[in-house]
């Protein structure tokens, strides 16, 4: 079973609709990160979080450590917003390496 | 600031060919990370590199060595390259490798070995 387990795996929604994507982990963490990887293929990092809930404009991450489950919502959800999102977790036990989850491909349809 | 580039883009190897990827930040991060990308699977790292001067192994490191050349750079190298060395690499660095900070990825190297 992985460490960090994301769902769903693909999803496709029509444009304007919330969007939720799942990451439950396993290991005792430090911190859990959200990325998207865009069609291109760059990644780049959303959210860092460690407790509570962070919002960057449409994005909205939520962090529960008692259950080990984040989750990452996109509200009135666009085209552009199509890409891979990866969850990612520092396990207490290393400080250097990220146990990755495999991804959640969105497709957001005009 | 041009954050992390990596060179080259694109490569095709034979099987057997060697080939050094290279990675410079001009973040003034300490920490800098090789990861390889296969479809269906997430990010897996190859070597990191906590500080100038120290490397160690990720979680695939067979097949592969780096050196941190400097602070700014962190190269990978193939010394014979094999076909499930087929695979999208991406170099990353951050501040300091623990759990506070992010880290910044590259653009990435498409690499094909035939």
């Amino acid at each position: 079973k992985n460490e960090v387990e994301q769902s769903p795996q693909n999803l496709t929604a029509q444009e304007g609709e919330f969007i939720t994507i799942n990451c439950s982990y396993s290991v005792g963490i430090s911190a859990l990160h959200w990325l998207q990887q865009h069609p291109g293929g760059g990644i780049v990092s959303l959210f860092m979080l460690s407790s509570g809930k962070k919002k960057h404009g449409r994005l909205i991450a939520t962090i529960n450590i008692q259950e080990k489950h984040s989750s990452l919502h996109i509200t009135a959800s666009h085209p552009r917003d199509s890409a891979v999102y990866i969850c990612a977790v520092r396990s207490v036990d290393s400080n250097y390496q990220l146990i990755w989850g495999a991804g959640t491909k969105l497709i957001i349809k005009p | 600031n041009a954050g992390v580039t990596q060179t080259p883009k694109f490569q095709v190897l034979k099987t057997g060919q060697s080939m050094t990827l290279q990675c410079a930040q001009d973040m003034n991060h300490n920490s800098m990370y090789w990861y390889r990308q296969d479809p269906g699977m997430g990010l897996r790292l190859i070597y990191y590199s906590a500080s100038e001067g120290t490397t160690d192994k990720g979680e695939v490191p067979n097949g592969y060595n780096v050196s941190r050349l400097n602070k700014r750079e962190f190269s990978l190298r193939l010394e014979s390259a094999a076909p499930s060395q087929t695979s999208v690499y991406f170099c990353a660095s951050s501040e300091v490798g623990g759990p506070v900070y992010e880290q910044y990825f590259g653009p990435g190297t498409r690499l094909t070995v035939t």
